[in-house]
């Protein structure tokens, strides 16, 4: 399964809304698609599995959903340690697993 | 502390072998597959290759098919990935994640970095 996240770059300011995008070539198995967040120098962390059910600890301004084949992460409000990266991806019961390609979070 | 700390990173030639370990702290380490995911420099994340909780079964990408093996001690709450015949390609920060339940990758090392270079 290819996963193309867009847009690639998104430039917003803090209190904004973000939507990033995650688009699926086929059906992602019983909605196995997560989203992760990673900042500069540290590893990926999970917000999101399951399409929509937040990570232990993750607050709720993140959202995850699904429509079809696509699929939404959404950041309510924007903080400002919310700048960053943000991976989908798709871990369906067997390998490969396989992450979208990023969309970067940055201020405006 | 529930933790993954890598180790076994540094610079080889191109050609050569190099043998990564992850230690496993603060949960049931034999419970839950694992993986390894790669992520070159200025990049996004690559899945590299996977191993069930028993070590029974194990899956590698394509890209590194025949060339790494991965391994765990569960004995040692330990996971390992040798790497043979590196090419420059496989440059990169090496992660380990646990595969939680359902199946996103729930907890992460902070990775090792390994780079192929005559």
């Amino acid at each position: 399964i290819v996963l193309t996240q867009s847009p690639g770059t998104l430039s917003l300011s803090p209190g904004d809304r973000a939507t990033l995008s995650c688009r699926a070539s086929q059906s992602v198995y019983n909605d196995y698609l997560a989203w992760y967040q990673q900042k500069p120098g540290q590893a990926p962390r999970l917000l999101i599995y399951g399409a929509s059910d937040r990570a232990t600890g993750i607050p709720d301004r993140f959202s995850g959903s699904r429509s079809g084949t696509d699929f939404t992460l959404t950041i309510s409000r924007l903080e400002p340690e919310d700048f960053a990266v943000y991976y989908c991806q798709q871990y369906g019961t067997s390998p490969p697993w396989t992450f979208g390609q990023g969309t970067k979070v940055e201020i405006k | 502390e529930v933790e993954l700390l890598e180790s076994g990173g540094g610079l080889v030639q191109p050609g050569g072998s190099l043998r990564l370990s992850c230690a496993a702290s603060g949960f049931s380490f034999r419970t839950y597959a694992m993986s390894w995911v790669r992520q070159a420099p200025g990049k996004g994340l690559e899945w590299v290759s996977a191993i069930t909780g028993s070590g029974g079964n194990t899956y590698h990408a394509d890209s590194v098919e025949g060339r790494f093996t991965v391994s765990r001690d569960n004995s040692k709450n330990t996971l390992f990935l040798q790497m043979d015949s590196l090419r420059p390609g496989d440059t990169a920060v090496y992660y380990c994640a646990r595969r939680g339940i359902p199946g996103a990758f729930d907890l992460w090392g902070r990775g090792t970095i390994v780079t192929v270079s005559p």
